[in-house]
């Protein structure tokens, strides 16, 4: 069964980047066919998509402070947030997409394995 | 935009059933949506995907009393004798190009 792990640290300063990583067990090796995703969740709200790769392509919609990287090599893949504030504080989750051909159409839909998440709160 | 929406909370009694909606921007009733469950101080688990024609895929382990259904551009969650721990927030899920989007969740108390 496929195993998603979020890591890095907990308590990031104001303006900092926010640096974490997903590493993926229980499965094929990952490869730059597979889609992965970041998603948070601030305390006490609901979900938030933060962004998503696939190969060396990524997209998000935190308009330039977000980059999103596979390593292969590593069998994970990272999220980098920029100039973060209070604002970010939140549960990180990392995920994978489902991806299939729909009768002609390739599609990347929406995330069908989780991560169990990780508490990263910013604060000086 | 792409939004979908959610009741906020809903409620039923201890084997009952309990239908969540999850309604898509207006002029895509074609849209597939996902299904995920958020039990208290967990992270959220996939439960099913649901096309617009009302087939749904269920992750490995979903339970057979969960299914989903559509029409339009609702897409529903049925949940059938409803358990305890079926007491969670629901959330459900869309896409486009180059994008992802939650719902703001579906909180079910069960009676």
């Amino acid at each position: 069964q496929l195993q998603l792990q979020e890591s890095g640290p907990g308590l990031v300063k104001p303006s900092q980047t926010l640096s974490l990583t997903c590493t993926v067990s229980g499965g094929p090796r990952i490869s730059i066919d597979n889609y992965w995703g970041w998603i948070r969740q601030p305390p006490g709200k609901g979900l938030e998509w933060v962004g998503s790769v696939h190969g060396n392509t990524y997209w998000s919609s935190f308009e330039g402070r977000v980059t999103v990287s596979v390593d292969t090599t590593k069998n994970h893949f990272s999220l980098q947030l920029t100039s973060v504030t209070a604002a970010d504080t939140a549960v990180y989750y990392c995920a994978r997409h489902w991806s299939g051909m729909v009768g002609r159409t390739w599609v990347v839909g929406g995330f069908d394995s989780w991560g169990q998440g990780t508490l990263v709160t910013v604060s000086s | 935009q792409l939004v979908v929406t959610q009741s906020p909370s809903a409620s039923a009694s201890l084997g009952a059933s309990v239908k969540l909606t999850c309604t898509l921007t207006s002029g895509r009733t074609t849209a597939a949506i996902a299904w995920h469950q958020q039990q208290p101080g967990k992270g959220p688990r996939f439960l099913m995907n649901v096309n617009s024609d009302g087939s749904h895929t269920k992750a490995d382990g979903t339970p057979d009393r969960f299914s989903g259904s559509s029409s339009g551009a609702e897409r529903y969650l049925i949940i059938s004798s409803l358990q305890s721990e079926d007491e969670a927030d629901y959330y459900c899920q869309t896409w486009g190009t180059d994008i992802q989007v939650f719902g703001g969740g579906t909180r079910l108390t069960v009676l």
